[in-house]
This record gives C-alpha cells, sequence and structure tokens, in this order.
C-alpha cells in the first residue's frame, strides 16, 4: 500500500462544475503539500497546510490531521485548470528526510 | 530573479557522457531537493540537503549519481556515464526550512536531458 494514495486518478469535469481530489496518507505528518503541474509545463505549489482550511481563488484544500485525509476543491472550474494535481507528505516517521508524493490526479476539464 | 534557477533547460548527450545539471535556489532557503520525472511518471525522489550536506541520499538509482551542494545555495547533480533510462526531466525544488517545518516548496523549471 502506498502511504499517499490520491483519488480519483483521472477526472473529466465540464467547465463550470465543482471539482474534489482527494488524498489519504498513513504516515504522521507536520504539513502537506498540494501540488501542481501543467502539461509539459513546471510544478507550481498551490498549498502547504497544516490543519483546517486555506484558499486561493477558486482553490480551496483542506485537511483533517486525525483521519489522515486532504482534500483539493476547484469552485467553477475552468479548461486552465486542465493540469496533474499532486500531493505530498513529509516522511515523518522514517529515518530518512523526503517528501512522499502521491501518484497525482490528471484532471481535464472540458469547454 | 526571485525564483528557483535551473540550467540548462535542456540538455541532450550521448550515452556514455557525463553530466552536470545546476540549481540557484532561492535565497536563504536551507533546504533542496532533487527530483527526476520519467515521461508519464510521477516524482522521484533524489537527494535532499539541508544546508551544504545531505542527510539522505536514499533516492540516488545508482553510485553514477551524486550531488553537491556548496555555500548553502548553489547545487550540482552530476550523472556519469549517462545511460537511456536516465533521460527525464530533473526538477529541483528549495524551501525555507527543512521537511518538517512549514515552509512552501518553489520548484524550479527543470532541466530535460536526453540521452540518445
Amino acid at each position: 500500500k502506498n502511504e499517499v494514495e490520491q483519488s480519483p486518478q483521472n477526472l473529466t469535469a465540464q467547465e463550470g462544475e465543482f471539482i474534489t481530489i482527494n488524498c489519504s496518507y498513513s504516515v504522521g505528518i507536520s504539513a502537506l503539500h498540494w501540488l501542481q503541474q501543467h502539461p509539459g509545463g513546471g510544478i507550481v505549489s498551490l498549498f502547504m497546510l497544516s490543519s483546517g482550511k486555506k484558499k486561493h481563488g477558486r482553490l480551496i484544500a483542506t485537511i483533517n490531521i486525525q483521519e489522515k485525509h486532504s482534500s483539493l476543491h476547484i469552485t467553477a472550474s475552468h479548461p486552465r485548470d486542465s493540469a496533474v494535481y499532486i500531493c505530498a507528505v513529509p516522511n515523518y516517521g522514517g529515518a530518512t528526510n523526503k517528501l512522499i508524493f502521491g501518484t497525482g490526479t490528471l484532471l481535464a476539464v472540458q469547454p | 530573479g526571485a525564483g528557483v534557477s535551473q540550467s540548462p533547460s535542456n540538455k541532450v548527450t550521448e550515452k556514455g557522457k557525463d553530466v552536470e545539471l545546476r540549481c540557484d535556489p532561492i535565497s536563504g532557503h536551507t533546504a533542496l531537493y532533487w527530483y527526476r520525472q520519467s515521461l508519464g511518471q510521477g516524482l522521484e525522489f533524489l537527494i535532499y540537503f539541508q544546508g551544504n550536506s545531505a542527510p539522505d541520499k536514499s533516492g540516488l538509482p545508482s553510485d553514477r549519481f551524486s550531488a553537491e551542494r556548496t555555500g548553502g545555495s548553489v547545487s550540482t547533480l552530476t550523472i556519469q556515464r549517462t545511460q537511456q533510462e536516465d533521460s527525464a526531466v530533473y526538477l529541483c525544488a528549495s524551501s525555507l526550512d527543512g521537511p518538517w517545518g512549514n515552509s512552501p516548496l518553489h520548484f524550479g523549471n527543470g532541466t530535460r536531458l536526453t540521452v540518445t
């Protein structure tokens, strides 16, 4: 079992729809990162959160530390939101200090 | 610039040659990470620096890979005797503190390495 799991792996939505991407993890963490990668493009850090909720424009990220679960929501989705969304957590319990990445969710928003 | 800078942006090399990839992190960022992403694959951790030391080299795929960081700033990733399976985008990221901190990651645009 992967230490960080995302769902769904692929998501197709119509423009304007409300989108939710989920991330579950099994390690203890201090913070969780949500990243965005456009096709052929660089990686952008969207959020880093350790509790509660953060909002930036149409993007909202929530985290429940007790349940070891985070969600990324996109309101009023737009084709330019099409990208791979990745969650990442520090390897808190291990001997190494690295980020563990989810496999990513490929989002396609159709006009 | 204010962001993480990587060079070159593209590198084509012949199998067996050595290559050096450079990462210039954001000034003041103590943590620096190297990842790679092969075509259609997720991000693969390579190495992590805290200051000039590398507490975690566990991701380096073979002894052909090495990395150093000097002055707590610039880092170079060296691949010796390149193989075709080394072809990937090599990404560098930095943050103000280490993985246990609460600082966001800042990624460079990557170096696309193609080994022919």
